[in-house]
């Protein structure tokens, strides 16, 4: 069974510019994580989609940071523009859909994102 | 609100000695609570999860936790080290019933030196 796929696998980019990431979950898994892990801390949720539907965004810097999941199968994290504190590593996770919160994520390699 | 504490961000053992990394949770509800591992420049691994059942669970790489709800503790063992082990491990809780949401710790790296 392929895993989560994660690309580019690292990005070093000049302040202000904007970045894209993209993810594809392993196939049937229903449910799409994005999380960003910054040094020396464990990852946060930054968005959860449903399918095609955003289920959990609350905590998704929304002036700089965006995400989709069309046709409810890949996905990508676009920040426009970029900051300085959003040098991470981002991490894409996919599972089943949710049975009551038991579910085991899967996660990708991540991309590491260095901001200049 | 829910929140994990993982005491000690570097822990360091011999190799062959028993390993312990401690977490202890904050949750309103009966958690969901998981261990994972992650290697350098990898994601994370799940190692095991506690979902209601046996509060002693086993998982992968002989790695065991035990749930103990009233020190509200989800600490991971291993009898003996093996430097394979060296990783970081990240304790996590979700509060289930609804969108399987992760509140994760702030990570324990383990060292193993010979």
């Amino acid at each position: 069974e392929a895993g989560v796929a994660q690309s580019p696998r690292y990005k070093i980019i000049e302040k202000r510019q904007s970045v894209a990431f993209w993810c594809n979950p392993i196939s049937g898994h229903a449910t799409l994580y994005w999380y960003q892990q910054i040094l020396g801390q464990g990852p946060k949720l930054l968005i959860q989609f449903q399918n095609n539907g955003v289920v959990d965004d609350s905590q998704l810097p929304k002036d700089r940071f965006s995400a989709e999941r069309l046709k409810g199968v890949d996905s990508t994290l676009k920040i426009q523009p970029a900051k300085l504190e959003d040098s991470a590593v981002y991490l894409c996770a996919s599972s089943l859909v949710v049975a009551g919160g038991r579910n085991e994520q899967f996660f990708g390699p991540g991309t590491r994102l260095t901001v200049l | 609100a829910q929140s994990v504490t993982q005491l000690g961000s570097h822990v360091s053992v011999s190799e062959g000695a028993l390993v312990l990394l401690r977490c202890n949770y904050s949750s309103s509800v009966p958690p969901y609570l998981f261990w994972y591992v992650q290697y350098p420049n990898q994601g994370l691994q799940l190692l095991l999860k506690y979902t209601s059942a046996a509060t002693l669970v086993k998982g992968i790489n002989g790695f065991e936790a035990e749930f103990k709800k009233s020190e509200t503790s989800f600490h991971l063992t291993k009898p003996s080290a093996h430097m394979s082990d060296a990783a970081e491990y990240f304790c996590a809780v979700s509060k289930g019933g609804g969108y399987n949401k992760l509140i994760f710790g702030a990570g324990t790296r383990l060292a193993v030196h010979p």
